[in-house]
């Protein structure tokens, strides 16, 4: 069964460095999202990406953020300086269609983000 | 906007013994409505769903009834086992950007002893 997958499971970085997490979405789906899971905390939308652009983002999405698909199957969340705040789970997903709410996204395994 | 309100957990529960969690939601439109599940380690599986109002979602002895006069969304099963401990997250999607992101409550922790 087609699966998201993520990496790295786990990053540790240090406060105002750059990371990049990567996630590679099922194979046929055309929207992608990112959400994050601070510890103990709700799970909270950050952008969708459509058509190699942002179709939606949430407050928490600002200008430390950017996403990209550099190649077709990759698609990437960078932060460009860290803050002890971004420590948190991040999760990927993917959906099959566009239109349609009944279309399941589907979550890939998160990658532990921990900002010392 | 939309939001979601679940009840508070943990909730601990003998095995065998049925479980309601509560979920109600406010959103405009029409959204579809979810519940996810994330057991301890691992990512979100989903569950079950509904898209329109009446519909029933099932799936491994779980349920819940979209109900839009009330705004709810209830996870129920009638007899829960010890490998069904876990975090359920209720969820709805739909956005007016177009990009149908999910919106999802804070999450209910289900421990079942033996």
């Amino acid at each position: 069964e087609p699966e998201v997958t993520q990496t790295p499971s786990h990053q540790v970085t240090q406060m105002g460095q750059e990371v990049i997490l990567r996630c590679v979405p099922i194979s046929n789906h055309l929207y992608f999202y990112w959400y994050r899971q601070i510890l103990g905390q709700k799970v909270e939308f950050l952008v969708s990406f459509y058509n190699n652009e942002i179709s939606e983002k949430s407050e928490i999405f600002d200008d430390q953020f950017s996403v990209e698909r550099p190649d077709g199957s990759n698609f990437t969340l960078k932060i460009r300086s860290t803050k002890l705040e971004d420590s948190a789970m991040y999760f990927c997903a993917s959906r099959a269609d566009r239109w349609g709410d009944y279309n399941e996204q589907f979550f890939g395994p998160g990658t532990r983000l921990t900002v010392l | 906007g939309n939001s979601v309100t679940q009840m508070e957990g943990p909730v601990t529960l003998s095995e065998e013994a049925f479980l309601t969690i509560n979920c109600t939601y406010t959103a405009t439109g029409y959204p579809s409505l979810f519940w996810y599940v994330q057991y301890p380690g691992e990512g979100l599986q989903l569950l079950l769903k509904a898209t329109k109002a009446d519909d029933k979602g099932s799936n491994k002895g779980f349920e819940a009834t979209y109900r839009k006069e009330t705004t709810s969304f209830h996870l129920e099963k009638g007899s829960v086992q010890v490998s069904d401990s876990a975090v359920y997250f209720c969820a709805l999607s739909g956005s007016t950007g177009g990009g149908n992101k999910l919106t999802f409550g804070t999450g209910t922790q289900l421990k079942v002893e033996l």
